[in-house]
């Protein structure tokens, strides 16, 4: 079974400061997602990554997957409060099988 | 509305009664699947489906049935509906390739 860590658990930050976000596996994963939910919604897809090595940038947030596939991080710039939510990250191994998810970041910008 | 659907969006049941959650999705994907979100566990794989006609198990089927007679439909249904299956039920859809996944606002039930 494939698992996913990710940390910290929880965050709470001033706006403006910067903060990153792990998520971490002994397995390897062909791609990797990160989403974001907001409370009484469904997870919203951010990002894909599925190069090792391969970093993207969304505004102010960057993703970079790990050189072995193993591993991604999450990089916020300039925290702003409409970051707030849990951030979950996600991979597939392959196949037809659904997403393993990490059990998420509840990240908490302050004003 | 193009997206994807989950109706009802909040359900009360009792221990032992049959519940199906409904999803609909108007994009024509092939995949869709269904997910539970606990707190302590995240979000789990309960079933999927590749294609019409064509279900497989996830992390946590035990308890649920899924059909897929139609593609734009996975419905989920809980035979006998037990305490601990109250969850926030998501259902979702992809176009493959990287299993890129688009979700439903979700299902939130809860089994008195």
């Amino acid at each position: 079974t494939q698992l996913l860590e990710q940390s910290p658990q929880f965050l709470s930050i001033q706006e403006g400061e910067n903060l990153t976000v792990y998520c971490n596996s002994s397995s390897v994963f062909s791609s990797l997602q990160w989403y974001r939910q907001e409370p009484g919604e469904g997870p919203v897809l951010l990002v894909t990554v599925v190069t090792g090595g391969e970093v993207k940038k969304l505004k102010r947030l960057t993703f970079q997957f790990g050189d072995a596939r193993k591993d991604s991080s999450l990089h916020i710039t300039a925290a702003q409060p409409g970051d707030t939510g849990l951030y979950l990250c996600a991979g597939t191994g392959g196949g037809a099988d659904g997403l393993t998810f990490g059990k998420g970041t509840h990240l908490i910008i302050q004003p | 509305d193009a997206g994807i659907t989950q109706s009802p969006r909040y359900k009360i049941t009792e221990t032992g009664r049959q519940v199906t959650l409904m999803c609909h999705q108007t994009w024509s994907h092939s995949y869709m699947f269904w997910y539970r979100q606990d707190l302590g566990h995240g979000l789990r794989l309960i079933y999927y489906s590749a294609a019409a006609d064509i279900t497989d198990k996830g992390e946590v089927p035990d308890g649920y049935v899924v059909s897929r007679s139609k593609t734009e439909n996975f419905p989920l249904t809980l035979e006998s509906a037990t305490r601990s299956q109250t969850s926030v039920y998501f259902c979702a859809s992809s176009g493959k390739y990287y299993n890129e996944q688009f979700f439903g606002p979700g299902t939130r039930l809860t089994v008195l």
